[in-house]
């Protein structure tokens, strides 16, 4: 059983329609979740980062952490064609590993 | 800044050469992390280093070496190239307790070993 599952998709909606992005795991000492936007060639960047269990806003996009599950979620309102990327969560326990989920393609159509 | 410059672009080997991949952060980061991404995967940590002069495993090494003489550059080395080689390469860097885990990663090498 992989640490980390994420569907890969690819996932595909029309401009305005609400995004959810799933990721579930394993290992119960991860602590720290985070997910990654990465535009097709290049790098990944931050998007949103939680520390325990709880949920974060930001603007249009919310992330959610249910440890009891194992299971965290992403959020995107109101989607643009700019949203149109690959997200990535990743989580670690204590030390600097992180790990990578697979990562959900994701296209927002006009 | 430049933030993290990763060189070359693009490269194509043939099996049994060896390279270096070239990773440098002008943010005075002390972590440094060399990933590798499968077309369709997600990352996969190679190696890893805190500081100057300490490195260590990550997930998948095997075929790989790395070294951290200085805060900026942290080199990896590939011997030997074999096609599972095949791989886009992202190098990654960190600055510790700044309250988020922002890793600032660099664009990328994309790698074809033939």
């Amino acid at each position: 059983q992989k640490e980390v599952e994420q569907d890969p998709g690819p996932l595909s909606v029309p401009e305005g329609a609400i995004v959810s992005l799933n990721c579930t795991y394993s290992n119960s000492a991860f602590q720290y979740f985070m997910w990654y936007r990465q535009y097709s060639r290049k790098g990944p960047e931050l998007l949103m980062y939680t520390y325990s269990s709880g949920n974060k806003e930001d603007g249009r996009f919310t992330a959610q952490v249910d440890k009891s599950s194992k299971y965290i979620s992403l959020f995107i309102r109101d989607s643009q064609p700019s949203d149109s990327a690959t997200y990535l969560c990743a989580m670690r326990a204590e030390t600097q590993k992180l790990v990578f989920g697979q990562g959900t393609r994701l296209t927002i159509n006009p | 800044n430049a933030g993290v410059t990763q060189t070359p672009k693009f490269r194509i080997l043939k099996i049994g050469q060896s390279m270096t991949l070239q990773c440098t952060q002008d943010m005075n980061h002390n972590y440094m992390y060399w990933y590798r991404q499968d077309p369709g995967m997600g990352l996969k940590l190679i190696y890893y280093s805190v500081g100057a002069g300490i490195t260590d495993k990550g997930e998948v090494p095997n075929g790989y070496n790395v070294s951290r003489s200085t805060t900026e550059d942290f080199p990896l080395r590939l011997e030997l190239a074999a096609p599972s080689q095949t791989s886009v390469y992202f190098c990654a860097s960190r600055r510790p307790g700044t309250g988020t885990d922002t890793q600032y990663f660099g664009p990328g090498t994309r790698l074809t070993v033939l």
